[in-house]
């Protein structure tokens, strides 16, 4: 098993650009979430989806949007991008909530210039 | 709002000393987890404790809930340069109510080096 994938690793945008960041899993986690880390500031929950179908906001989705169409894919999508998205952004998964094992990919650390 | 603090923030030892870090909230928590994140990797589970008081051991290290289930610790006995990482709480919000979002409430980390 792979676990959790992300793509790119690391990206460079132009301010106002936008792209899609890439997260699959191959555990059959009905729970997927997507964070972001800034240094100092811990994980910050951006939005999550507990099975195909169905999302919802997180902490800070603000500038960002998400979609689950398999129970594999969760992709996150930054439509215009600001500054203040630099940041590393992590997927995970998991079996079920909260004491369940959340499973994290390697992470694309973004840059927006 | 439920928030988790971690003490201390940074941690520099020499290996083979001994270490506690903590995690404090004013809040209950359900269950806690603890997570270690090496440099340029994701975090991955180290432990999940759900009972009050419990204590759980993974070789050298040694994590505890509170009796409240309002914080806990993490002991590591003689450190060595591979526990160099950051260490991540997160806890678990109350029981299900209507209209609570069951979610992980995530501590900042305490940034550990341990030195050869």
């Amino acid at each position: 098993n792979a676990g959790v994938t992300q793509t790119p690793k690391f990206r460079i945008l132009k301010i106002g650009q936008s792209m899609t960041l890439q997260c699959t899993q191959d555990m059959n986690h009905n729970y997927m979430y997507w964070y972001r880390q800034d240094p100092g500031m811990g994980l910050k929950l951006i939005y999550y989806s507990v099975g195909a179908g169905i999302t919802d906001k997180g902490e800070v989705p603000n500038g960002y949007n998400v979609s689950r169409s398999t129970t594999e894919d969760f992709p996150l999508r930054l439509e215009l991008a600001a500054p203040s998205q630099t940041s590393v952004y992590f997927c995970a998964s998991s079996y079920g909530d909260l004491t369940e094992t959340q499973y994290f990919g390697p992470g694309t650390r973004l840059l927006v210039l | 709002t439920q928030l988790l603090e971690q003490s201390p923030q940074f941690l520099s030892i020499q290996e083979g000393e001994n270490l506690t870090v903590y995690c404090n909230s004013s809040s209950v928590f359900s269950s806690l987890q603890w997570y270690r994140q090496e440099p340029g990797e994701g975090p991955v589970l180290l432990v999940t404790v759900v009972t009050g008081g419990e204590v759980k051991k993974l070789k050298r290290l040694t994590f505890q809930f509170g009796d409240a289930r309002k914080d806990s610790s993490l002991h590591i006995t003689a450190a060595q340069p591979g526990d160099t990482g950051l260490y991540l709480c997160a806890g678990g919000n109350a029981p299900r109510r209507a209209g609570n979002n069951r979610k992980l409430i995530w501590g900042l980390g305490t940034s550990l080096a341990v030195n050869p």
